[in-house]
């Protein structure tokens, strides 16, 4: 069965320092890859799609990047958080095209102070 | 910007039939419905999801208007561990999906 994994499960990083957030799909090959950010109490944000190694797609602009250097690893980075970066982050896969459904890491809550 | 429109609560008694409306009424003929719900600090899980039929399963019914505008969830059972708070998204092929505030169900004994 497949299995999706997300590290650190919180974090607490000052202003300006960067961060590194990783995810890797366990039991399936070529998943669609997806990073969400979730501000409190609001709604999920797509902020990066995956389709493939090094196909990066973003969806906002914004103080974070994505890359994936392994077809089932995908790393959410920033050089220099900002405050508005705190959130509730979350990984997410799919697998082809038609109706197929995407899941949910467990996220990683990150505060930025 | 979110494409669904959700109630932003709903409350139901425990044992009763949950009944959680969206409206998508800008959904595109090959777009999916689907259902997801959060649990306090825990990622989204998965609930249903369809194109134009009804569907079930062993979680929920999904019933789309024939126009597929509007779909409502329904929970046939609600229990306690049913508090939730619930997202309707559209999208192709289960790719991309947009999620919006969604609704806090809430469930009381």
């Amino acid at each position: 069965s497949q299995t999706i994994h997300q590290w650190p499960a919180t974090l607490v990083q000052p202003v300006g320092s960067p961060l590194s957030l990783e995810c890797t799909v366990e039991g399936t090959s070529n998943p669609n890859l997806y990073w969400y950010r979730q501000a409190a109490g609001r709604g999920l944000q797509l902020l990066f799609y995956s389709v493939g190694i090094g196909q990066i797609s973003s969806e906002v602009p914004q103080n974070l990047s994505a890359s994936r250097p392994q077809d089932r690893q995908f790393i959410l980075s920033s050089k220099k958080l900002l405050l508005s970066d705190s959130g509730f982050y979350l990984c997410a896969w799919s697998v082809g095209r038609t109706g197929n459904t995407i899941y949910f890491g467990e996220g990683s809550w990150l505060t930025v102070v | 910007d979110a494409k669904t429109t959700q109630p932003p609560s709903m409350d139901c008694a425990e044992g009763r039939a949950a009944n959680l409306p969206c409206n998508h009424s800008t959904i595109s003929g090959n777009e999916y419905v689907y259902w997801y719900r959060q649990i306090h600090s825990q990622g989204p899980q998965y609930i249903i999801h369809g194109l134009k039929n009804n569907e079930t399963n062993e979680m929920a019914s999904l019933i789309i208007t024939e126009d597929r505008k509007s779909s409502t969830l329904i929970l046939p059972h609600a229990t306690l561990r049913d508090t939730a708070v619930y997202y309707c998204s559209t999208g192709y092929y289960g790719n991309k999906l947009v999620f919006g505030a969604g609704t806090i169900l809430r469930v009381k004994s």
